[in-house]
């Protein structure tokens, strides 16, 4: 069974531009989550989708957004980057329950210039 | 709100030997699930170990383990026989078994692992 996948895994922008990072689930999830990764601040929650509704939101600006697709891949999308968005995204997916393992993708690293 | 703590940043370990790394958290919370991850410089992160709060039996993979202190709200990570391959950064994370929570989880800082030859 194929494992989670993230498009693209390297990603550079500039201040005030946008960004979409893509997140394809193992077959058969229907959970999909996200984590920034930052020296400073660490691993952090953004959302979670499930069944194509957000179910959990982090701490983040309106800035980061997400959605989910009927196949249950997720996009996640930052508007009006600042170079505080450098970081590693994560997204991770399960089948849906509190007790399902979650298992991550290999990630998208942004750098901001 | 539920917090995670490792107060190692960094550890090291010869191989072939045992290592713990400390993990504390804070939840008001009875039921939940606790993890230990790992993180090579892949940055794939892998899960090593679960523990489900209401086992009293602490969770074994191999050669982890782990000691669970509900009431002392700490979560210990052992690993035996140290191998090259187990040098990584280690997290320790949180999830709420409640039916609002989903899958989020809540890491704590992360412990850099060292394992010298």
């Amino acid at each position: 069974k194929a494992g989670v996948t993230q498009t693209p895994r390297y990603l550079i922008k500039t201040r005030g531009q946008q960004v979409t990072l893509s997140c394809s689930p193992i077959s058969g999830h229907r959970s999909v989550s996200w984590y920034q990764q930052t020296p400073g601040q660490g691993l952090q929650f953004l959302f979670e989708y499930f069944s194509e509704t957000q179910r959990n939101k982090g701490n983040f600006p309106g800035r980061f957004s997400g959605r989910q697709f009927s196949n249950s891949r997720s996009e996640m999308n930052v508007s009006t980057l600042e170079l505080g968005d450098s970081a590693l995204y994560l997204c991770a997916s399960s089948l849906g329950a509190s007790w399902n393992e979650q298992f991550f993708g290999p990630g998208t690293r942004l750098t901001v210039l | 709100a539920q917090t995670v703590t490792q107060s190692q940043p960094e550890m090291s370990v010869q191989e072939a030997e045992t290592v713990t790394l400390s993990c504390t958290y804070d939840t008001s919370e009875s039921d939940y699930y606790l993890f230990w991850y790992k993180q090579p410089p892949s940055r794939q992160m892998i899960l090593v170990i679960r523990q489900e709060a209401y086992k009293q039996q602490n969770a074994t993979e191999n050669r982890f383990s782990v000691n669970f202190q509900k009431a002392a709200k700490s979560f210990s990570l052992k690993i035996s026989d140290s191998q090259l391959g187990d040098a990584a950064m280690y997290f320790c994370a949180y999830r709420s078994a409640g039916g609002t929570s989903g899958s989020r989880l809540t890491f704590g800082e992360g412990t850099q692992l060292t394992v010298n030859p």
